[in-house]
C-alpha cells in the first residue's frame, strides 16, 4: 500500500502570499495518478488538480500542481481569503485504489 | 453538471447495518463511469470505501471488504452503501462521489453517521 505524507501539517500565511504544499509518496507514482483537493470547513472536498498538474474545471490558475515520482507540490500563487482551508493529496493504485494524505491546514497568519 | 446527494439514518446502533443511498442527478449511473463511497472521521482522515460500475462490478477497500456491499438501482439513478456490524470506529461523514481519471471529481455534501452503543 502506498502511503502519502503531506507537509507541513499546518501552514500559516497571509493573503497575497504564495503557498507551497508538499506530498511525498512511499513509492514512485505515475503522474496521472496524483490529485489534490481543497476542503473548506463543513464542506466536501473539491477536486483542484488531477494528473499531478492539470486543473479541474473552474479552478483558477492561481492553483498549480507539479512534481513526479515520489515528490509532488501544490502551489497557490497569491492567497485569497477563500483559499484558507485543508488540502489533501490523493493517489490511485494498488489494492486500496484510492488513498489520501493526512492533509495540510492552511491558516491565516 | 452532476450532482450527488446522500441520504440515510444519522444514527445507527452498534452491531447493526449502516445503509446509505446516493441519488445522482445531471448524469446517468449507467454511463461508463465508476461511482465511489468515501468516509471521513477525525481519527482516520479520508478513507475510500469502495466503488461500483454499471457493467464492471465493484471494488472494495480490503480493510472493509468483509463488511461492505455497494449496489446500484438503475431505475432510480442511485447507488447504495451497506456496512455490516458497525462499531464506534465507523462513525464518520460519508460521501458519495463520481470517479474521473484516477480521481474523484464530483462529491455529495456528505452525511454524518453516528454509531451508538
Amino acid at each position: 500500500e502506498i502511503v502519502l505524507t503531506q507537509s507541513p501539517g499546518t501552514l500559516s500565511l497571509s493573503p497575497g502570499e504564495r503557498a507551497t504544499l508538499s506530498c511525498r509518496a512511499s513509492q514512485s507514482l505515475a503522474n496521472k495518478y496524483l490529485a489534490w483537493y481543497q476542503q473548506r470547513p463543513g464542506q466536501a472536498p473539491r477536486l483542484l488538480i488531477y494528473g499531478a498538474s492539470s486543473r479541474a474545471t473552474g479552478i483558477p490558475d492561481r492553483f498549480s500542481g507539479s512534481g513526479s515520482g515520489t515528490d509532488f507540490t501544490l502551489t497557490i500563487s497569491r492567497l485569497e481569503p477563500d483559499d484558507f482551508a485543508v488540502y489533501y493529496c490523493q493517489q490511485y493504485g494498488g489494492s486500496l485504489l484510492y488513498t489520501f494524505g493526512q492533509g495540510t491546514r492552511l491558516e491565516i497568519k | 453538471q452532476v450532482q450527488l446527494q446522500e441520504s440515510g439514518p444519522g444514527l445507527v446502533k452498534s452491531s447493526e447495518t449502516l445503509s446509505l443511498t446516493c441519488a445522482v442527478s445531471g448524469g446517468s449511473i449507467t454511463n461508463d463511469n465508476w461511482w465511489s463511497w468515501v468516509r471521513q472521521s477525525p481519527g482516520k482522515g479520508l478513507e475510500w470505501i469502495g466503488e461500483i460500475h454499471p457493467i464492471r462490478g465493484t471494488n472494495y477497500n480490503p480493510s472493509l471488504k468483509s463488511r461492505v456491499t455497494i449496489s446500484q438501482d438503475k431505475s432510480k439513478n442511485q447507488f447504495s452503501l451497506k456496512l455490516d456490524s458497525v462499531t464506534a470506529a465507523d462513525t464518520a461523514v460519508y460521501y458519495c462521489t463520481k470517479n474521473a481519471a484516477w480521481c474523484l471529481d464530483y462529491w455529495g455534501r456528505g452525511t454524518l453517521v453516528t454509531v451508538s452503543s
